[in-house]
């Protein structure tokens, strides 16, 4: 059964560092979606991929935050620098273009920084 | 921003009990579906149900919809340990771009 990949599964950095995750989606799914999730929180849409191009990504802070998906393929999610209210799971999903169905997770990456 | 509040925010109960998660949201929907989060993990998608459909099952699994009143339901029946999860109710609102919006969850207990 195909699952969507994520690495690292944890990371713990400290703050002012750079850190960066990775995601390859379900195959043929072109739409890809970032999330971060605060504990005890539901997840918060950070960026949203269709193909290679960013659709959304109004809630991304972006003076630290950047997001890619250059082939439209697997896609890196970076922080630079960190700051300590980072610590969090970052959830990748992905879904079939243009479905209105379920998103298929990876099993997230915890980052903590201290 | 977050749609969904879901109620309760904890729910403890016996093995074998039936456990019932309600999820209320704000604006008119094309479908609101179930997630289940095992600690630490990705969520998983549990079912969907689209906003002309009123209730829909799969296999111990039992959702309602009231458009009328913005809000759903996810009955866990003759629940067992490994129910032992955080339910995340998501809503694709009308006017979204093919994305999801998520409550808070509730976190369910199942005792043995």
């Amino acid at each position: 059964e195909a699952e969507v990949a994520q690495s690292p599964r944890y990371k713990i950095t400290e703050k002012s560092q750079a850190v960066a995750f990775w995601c390859d989606p379900i195959s043929g799914h072109a739409t890809l979606y970032w999330y971060r999730q605060i504990l005890g929180q539901g997840p918060e849409l950070l960026v949203q991929f269709q193909d290679e191009s960013v659709v959304d990504d109004s809630q991304l802070p972006k003076d630290r935050f950047s997001a890619e998906r250059l082939k439209g393929v697997d896609s890196t999610l970076k922080i630079q620098p960190a700051e300590l209210g980072d610590s969090a799971m970052y959830l990748c999903a992905s879904s079939r273009s243009g479905s209105r169905n379920e998103q298929f997770f990876g099993p997230g990456t915890r980052l903590t920084v201290l | 921003s977050q749609q969904g509040e879901e109620d309760p925010q904890a729910l403890s109960i016996q093995e074998g009990e039936n456990a019932t998660m309600n999820c209320s949201y704000k604006t008119s929907i094309n479908n609101l579906q179930w997630y289940r989060q095992n600690s630490g993990r990705g969520l998983v998608h549990l079912i969907l149900i689209r906003s002309n459909e009123r209730e829909k099952h799969s296999g111990r699994l039992r959702v309602t919809l009231d458009t009328s009143k913005k809000s759903s339901s996810l009955l866990i029946t003759a629940s067992r340990a490994a129910d032992t999860a955080s339910y995340f109710c998501a809503t694709d609102a009308e006017d979204s771009n093919y994305q999801l919006i998520w409550g808070a969850g509730t976190k369910l207990i199942i005792k043995p």
